[in-house]
């Protein structure tokens, strides 16, 4: 079945610090999603891409679609301490909508 | 707009016991999705309900099921609960339109001993 590849499991960085998560597939997706999930919450969305090649902003988060449609990264510029959560991407492909999850990297943040 | 609202946040059962959790998703949001999240398996997809029918399933047992009623508010139901359901159950709704992205509840904590 689809997978979606997200590595590491967690990543480390310093309050300040951009960093890059990447989404990589063996398929082909429609659209891609990027959400976090803050500790006792469900995951909220962050970016949503529709268009091979498309680069979106939310505030610090840069999201862009692989060209290829089989990936798809996300940035996060001069980060902070409430940056803190579990970040998974997800896709979309087929007629019937169906989406798949990344098993997410968990970000911490030294202050 | 209200986001999806799950209730109970939180349930203790024991094991042989059933379970009945409940989802209202966003206003005018027709699709209804089902997750369940547990450290070592991350999100796994349970089923998906639009216009009270269900549309997709995942690979859980026949004790796992749901419904969904014509204000587009569903339930999910566990039968015979075993220890190895114990996770969060996290409910999604979209406007299935396309590529409508999933929106989420907060999901409820079920620990069954």
């Amino acid at each position: 079945g689809q997978q979606l590849n997200q590595s590491p499991q967690s990543m480390f960085i310093q309050e300040g610090e951009d960093v890059s998560m990447n989404c990589t597939s063996s398929s082909i997706f429609n659209t891609w999603l990027w959400y976090k999930q803050d500790p006792g919450e469900g995951p909220v969305l962050l970016i949503a891409l529709y268009k091979a090649g498309e680069l979106t902003s939310n505030g610090r988060l840069t999201a862009q679609f692989g060209i290829t449609r089989k990936d798809s990264f996300l940035n996060i510029s001069a980060s902070i301490p409430s940056d803190v959560g579990i970040y998974f991407c997800a896709g979309i492909t087929g007629a019937n909508s169906k989406l798949t999850f990344g098993k997410g990297i968990t970000l911490s943040v030294r202050p | 707009k209200a986001g999806v609202t799950q209730t109970p946040r939180y349930l203790i059962k024991t094991r042989g016991q059933q379970v009945t959790l409940s989802c209202s998703p966003i206003s005018g949001h027709r699709s209804v999705s089902w997750y369940q999240q547990t450290p070592g398996q991350g999100l796994q997809f349970l089923f998906e309900y639009f216009s009270e029918t269900q549309r997709n399933k995942g690979n859980f047992p026949g004790r796992f099921s749901g419904r969904q009623f014509s204000n587009s508010r569903s339930e999910m139901n566990v039968s015979t609960l075993e220890l190895g359901d114990s996770a969060l159950y996290l409910c999604a709704s979209s406007q299935r339109t396309g590529n409508s992205p999933l929106h989420f509840g907060n999901g409820t904590r079920l620990t069954v001993t």
